[in-house]
């Protein structure tokens, strides 16, 4: 049982450049999260979805594309890559169990996917 | 705007040193408070769900308590393999009617734990 797999794990790119991080997860989930990890900073939310075909802006959107073709795939896209993007990337997904307010809601992490805009 | 700060930064205890960890929260309309583990180079592995003041949860070594502004992680008689980021994060009531809940993490305390 895979869970959250992401993809590449380790990136650099040249200011300008573009790439699109896959985040793929087996468990069935509907909602799916990207966020970014930066020292001192926390987690922050980038863009996330509560369904395939639907996304919708989180924290810290600008620069930043996603698309949710699939239930099971999230895609996350720089267009136009700069210094200020480099991060570490972590993609989660969660289900919509009921039985309380947030039951059955803890988020599920992939490993993360480290990207570096020289 | 939803708060969660967690304290101290960073930890170091001796192997068998019992300690807490803090995380305060301002949120209106709470819906879960989770705490988190983080290995260097790992995602976040899920730990606990707390939902009302005055629940608390264990697991091992750890024992997790909620009041209605703060939560803290018990440590009891930590071993070095507990050594680790543990990161605090509220889940509270998200933007529309579609029944998403938005999800806001703390920076962390890392922990370090000398045998």
């Amino acid at each position: 049982n895979a869970g959250v797999t992401q993809t590449p794990k380790f990136r650099v790119l040249k200011t300008g450049q573009s790439m699109t991080l896959l985040c793929a997860q087996d468990m069935n989930h509907e909602y799916m999260y990207w966020y970014r990890q930066d020292p001192g900073m926390g987690l922050r939310l980038i863009h996330y979805s509560v369904g395939e075909g639907t996304t919708a802006k989180g924290e810290v959107p600008d620069g930043y594309n996603v698309s949710r073709l699939k239930k099971q795939n999230f895609l996350l896209g720089l267009e136009s890559a700069a210094p200020s993007q480099t991060s570490v990337y972590f993609c989660a997904s969660s289900s919509t169990s009921s039985g309380g307010p947030a039951r059955g809601r803890e988020l599920f992490f992939g490993e993360g996917s480290r990207l570096t805009v020289l | 705007e939803d708060q969660v700060t967690q304290s101290p930064e960073a930890l170091r205890l001796q192997e068998g040193e019992s300690s807490s960890l803090n995380c305060s929260y301002t949120v209106s309309g709470l819906r879960g408070l989770f705490w988190y583990r983080q290995d260097p180079g790992k995602g976040p592995e899920f730990l606990f769900t707390l939902y009302s003041a005055g629940e608390e949860k264990e697991k091992e070594r750890l024992k997790a308590t909620l009041t209605k502004k703060e939560s803290f992680l018990h440590i009891t008689a930590p071993k070095p393999e507990d050594s680790a980021t543990y990161l605090c994060a509220v889940r509270v009531h998200g933007p529309g009617s579609g029944g998403y809940q938005k999800v806001t993490f703390g920076t962390g305390t890392k922990l370090q734990v000398i045998p």
